[in-house]
């Protein structure tokens, strides 16, 4: 069966410091990989999306990128955090674009 | 673009009792609908989802949700609610002919039970 598992669940930074969140996904080959946020009092919003190795897509501009060196992983960085980068994250997979999405559990990022 | 809103950010509900959780959307051409639930401690789970045809949608945990076109709204039901239906459920749109890129997130309602 397929797992998807995202690390950490919670995370205190302070402002100006990088981030690294990392996704991976287990079971299956050539998923779509999505990274959303949810702010508090808002909905889920889609940062980044990939299809495939190197390739990734964003939605909206900010102040993070995301990375798929392999397959099945997917990171998510900024070199310095701001204030407005608290959220909870969360990494997501599909077979296809017109497939459910499965999610991970969440990281929790607050910075200070 | 389209959107979604869920005017409703938290609905406490007996057990036993029907609930209905709204969700209204707004987009200028078709769309594929969802509802998406987060149990305590979880990701998101899909509950149901309508992409064509019949426009009672049913899901699991005896969740459905209809498609009303005229009112642009695809509202969640459960005539008969438990425990363990307590969660946070979250709308979604995306337009026709594009798929998980274009899907818009409503902000979400707390279902919760009381025994």
């Amino acid at each position: 069966s397929q797992t998807i598992h995202q690390w950490p669940a919670t995370l205190v930074q302070p402002v100006g410091s990088p981030l690294s969140l990392e996704c991976t996904v287990e079971g299956t080959s050539n998923p779509n990989l999505y990274w959303y946020r949810q702010a508090a009092g808002r909905g889920l919003q889609l940062l980044f999306y990939s299809v495939g190795i190197g390739q990734i897509s964003s939605e909206v501009p900010q102040n993070l990128s995301a990375s798929r060196p392999q397959d099945r992983q997917f990171i998510l960085s900024s070199k310095k955090l701001l204030l407005s980068d608290s959220g909870f994250y969360l990494c997501a997979w599909s077979r296809g674009e017109f497939e459910k999405l499965f999610f991970g559990s969440g990281t929790q990022l607050s910075v200070l | 673009a389209q959107s979604v809103t869920q005017l409703d950010s938290q609905v406490p509900v007996f057990e036993e009792a029907p609930v209905e959780l709204r969700c209204n959307y707004s987009s200028s051409v078709s769309v594929y609908l969802f509802w998406y639930v987060q149990y305590p401690n979880q990701g998101l789970q899909l509950l149901l989802k309508y992409l064509s045809g019949s426009t009672l949608v049913k899901g699991i945990n005896g969740f459905e949700a209809e498609f009303n076109k005229s009112q642009t709204s695809f509202h969640l039901r459960k005539p008969s609610v438990h425990i363990s239906d307590t969660a946070e459920y979250f709308c979604a749109v995306s337009v026709s002919n594009f798929g998980n890129e274009k899907l818009t997130f409503g902000t979400g309602t707390r279902l919760t039970i009381i025994p």
